[in-house]
């Protein structure tokens, strides 16, 4: 069964700390790998896409890795700011004949003053 | 930045009531969704939308459910019987081209409340 699970839950770090959200998937056959920012309140936002040859790919302050053979990836967050808190979700494409994309429940960061 | 909007933000209706959500794709995308979001649950796909017609359904889309295009901006949902546990966010999206290609741009959601 395609899934995608991530951990932790929920995260609170200070502000200007670093953070690492995990996401392990069983989705086959694995197209790309997504990682979507949702603001509280608002429809999620594509932050990075992950293709299967790919292994790190960076925008900004945001930085994301994928191991295909673990079927692993992260999203690492550096010098956290207060605009960061927002759920971060995981979102996992398998293409069979048309695409599926299958949802992670998402890891909720909090970054405070 | 072109983005899609929904409307209302926030819907509150009775249960048994028949409630539409509204939604402005972005104006070159051709593929349209819905998805919806239970407080505290993950986002689950709904409807996939082209060429006006019914692309892809998930399980949750049953016969209460329906999606029209009724002009060249507009895309809705309509819920025709609304029950407890259709009480959510739920999310409009688009992209330009299939899925898979390109990112879902997603609105800022409905919420409905069904009381």
């Amino acid at each position: 069964k395609n899934q995608v699970e991530q951990s932790p839950q929920s995260l609170i770090i200070l502000e200007g700390k670093n953070c690492t959200l995990q996401c392990n998937y069983t989705v086959s056959p694995f197209s790309n790998l997504r990682w979507y920012k949702q603001d509280t309140g608002r429809g999620p936002v594509s932050l990075t896409i992950m293709t299967f040859s790919e292994n790190t790919k960076s925008n900004g302050r945001y930085t994301a890795t994928l191991d295909a053979d673990t079927k692993q990836s992260s999203l690492h967050i550096t010098a956290s700011q207060l605009s960061d808190s927002a759920s971060y979700i995981c979102v996992v494409s398998a293409r069979t004949g048309t695409y599926k994309y299958i949802f992670g429940t998402g890891t909720r960061l909090k970054v405070l003053a | 930045e072109p983005e899609v909007t929904q409307t209302p933000s926030h819907q509150v209706t009775q249960m048994g009531q028949e409630v539409i959500l509204r939604c402005v794709p972005i104006s070159n995308h051709l593929y349209f969704y819905w998805y919806r979001q239970i407080l505290g649950q993950k986002v689950e796909f709904l409807v996939s939308f082209y060429n006006n017609e019914i692309s892809e359904k998930s399980e949750i889309f049953d016969d209460q459910f329906s999606v029209e295009r009724p002009d060249g901006s507009n895309f809705t949902l309509k819920i025709r019987s609304t029950k407890l546990e259709d009480s959510a966010m739920y999310f409009c999206a688009s992209t330009p081209g299939p899925l898979g290609e390109s990112p879902l741009h997603f609105g800022n959601g409905t919420r409905l409340t069904v009381t």
